[in-house]
């Protein structure tokens, strides 16, 4: 079955820098795009970012982009997410997340089928 | 980018009864690239349907998607006590994707 861990949340102060990692296993990782969103406390969804199947792609939201990069380990079956310059408007739970076609046609983002259980982000002095 | 606006922003029904659920696009939202996910508290979201009328592996036949263009919207026929959760549609036709606010659909 399809599992998707994340690790590397935690408390960082304005300013600073974390990096998510996402374990994947039970697909083909290097078949996949692969997406990154998150949800503030009591807020709803926020699509962060997405990168395609062979990392040859990604694409950001405007919130993140300049200060985030999405990342692949396909030799790992491992998904990144580089968080630099943090802000307190970035304290969220972050998921990791499978779309749900395969290769290329993803494009620049399709349907979530897969979901991890997230890893908190507090941006706080 | 395309914004998505869901309403109404909660609905509340008993169990048995009818939920519609609207989500209207700023823009067209091409080749119909909508999908419907529920999220209960404490958990991942689940996809429901994509291609705004394609239900995802193993969900049960009470929840449908409809629409084209700029309305879409998902029906639940018949209200199971588990179905009370908030609702996100998503748009992946224009970049960037982007999600709608959520619907609650709680107890009446």
């Amino acid at each position: 079955q399809v599992q998707l861990v994340e690790s590397g949340g935690g408390v960082v102060q304005p300013g600073g820098s974390l990096r998510l990692s996402c374990a994947a296993s039970g697909f083909t990782f290097s078949s996949y795009g692969m997406h990154w969103v998150r949800q503030a406390p009591g807020k709803g969804l926020e699509w962060v970012a997405f990168i395609q199947y062979d990392g040859s792609n990604s694409y950001y939201a405007d919130s993140v982009k300049g200060r985030f990069t999405i990342s692949r380990d396909n030799s790992k079956n491992t998904l990144y997410l580089q968080m630099n310059s943090l802000r307190a408007e970035d304290t969220a739970v972050y998921y990791c997340a499978k779309d749900r076609y395969y290769g290329s046609g993803a494009g620049f983002g399709g349907p979530i089928d897969y979901w991890g259980q997230g890893t908190l982000v507090t941006v706080s002095s | 980018e395309i914004v998505l606006t869901q309403s109404p922003g909660t609905l509340s029904l008993s169990p048995g009864e009818r939920a519609t659920l609207s989500c209207r696009a700023s823009q067209r939202v091409s080749s119909s690239y909508l999908a419907w996910y529920q999220q209960k508290p404490g958990q991942a979201p689940r996809l429901l349907i994509y291609g705004a009328s394609s239900r995802a592996t193993g969900i049960p036949d009470r929840f449908s998607g409809s629409g084209s263009g700029t309305d879409f919207t998902l029906t639940i026929s018949r209200l199971d006590p588990e179905d009370f959760a908030v609702y996100y549609c998503q748009q992946y036709g224009g970049s960037p994707t982007t999600f709608g606010q959520g619907t609650k659909v709680e107890i009446k």
